[in-house]
């Protein structure tokens, strides 16, 4: 079946620090992929998406790029801030047949410090 | 535009009760999606409708879970009876369409603590 893995958090990182938040995962197909965020008492919100190999998702200066090759989706950004803290969750759907649910990460809980 | 909303925002009852959580999800979206997330973890899917037709429910505990979408728009997720395993955050989400692409909008969720 379908997985993602992510980095086990937490992350902690001063202001202006650089971020990355790895992110693998095992489909059937070729499926799409999604980094989704979730601020503290909010609900979760896309971030960025890549739905074929070698798109690169990009955000509010995040950024992931599809590797089919090693079948990852690594979340980047060069300099955080405080306002990224927040719960980031790495999650795909298949594009094959009917199946349209998104299988997440467990999250990574990024805090940002100044 | 408005986004998911759910209601209520957090919810405390004693084991063998029931519980009710409701969603009304983004206008003129015709699919809704209800998730369990347990702590530390991220969300699994209960439930998918198309418009009023459920058209997976494989995860939904059906013994205890019920769930409705009448008219296509609110939906309703039901626990009968509670059990302290269920404490968790329940999430609606919704979306325009089905599709490969399968960007889905989330509501604030539900937090369930179940005593």
């Amino acid at each position: 079946g379908n997985s993602v893995t992510q980095m086990e958090g937490p992350v902690t990182l001063s202001e202006e620090a650089f971020l990355t938040i790895n992110c693998t995962y095992t489909a059937t197909g070729y499926p799409s992929l999604f980094w989704y965020v979730q601020y503290p008492g909010e609900g979760l919100q896309l971030l960025l998406k890549a739905t074929k190999a070698d798109d690169k998702g990009s955000n509010k200066g995040f950024e992931a790029t599809y590797r089919k090759e090693t079948t990852s989706f690594h979340l980047e950004k060069g300099s955080v801030q405080v306002s990224d803290s927040a719960v980031y969750f790495c999650a795909l759907s298949d594009n094959g047949g009917s199946n349209y649910k998104l299988t997440f990460g467990k999250g990574t809980l990024l805090t940002v410090n100044p | 535009e408005a986004g998911v909303v759910q209601s209520p925002r957090y919810k405390i009852i004693e084991k063998k009760q029931p519980v009710a959580f409701w969603c009304n999800p983004i206008s003129g979206h015709n699919t809704l999606y209800w998730y369990l997330q347990n702590l530390g973890q991220g969300p699994e899917l209960l439930i998918r409708y198309e418009n009023e037709e459920a058209v997976d429910d494989s995860q939904l505990p059906k013994d205890r879970f019920s769930a409705e979408r009448l008219k296509g728009v609110d939906s309703t997720l039901k626990i009968q009876p509670a059990e302290l395993g269920d404490s968790a955050v329940y999430l609606c989400a919704s979306s325009p369409v089905v599709s490969s692409y399968n960007e889905q909008f989330f509501g604030p969720g539900t937090r369930l603590t179940v005593l």
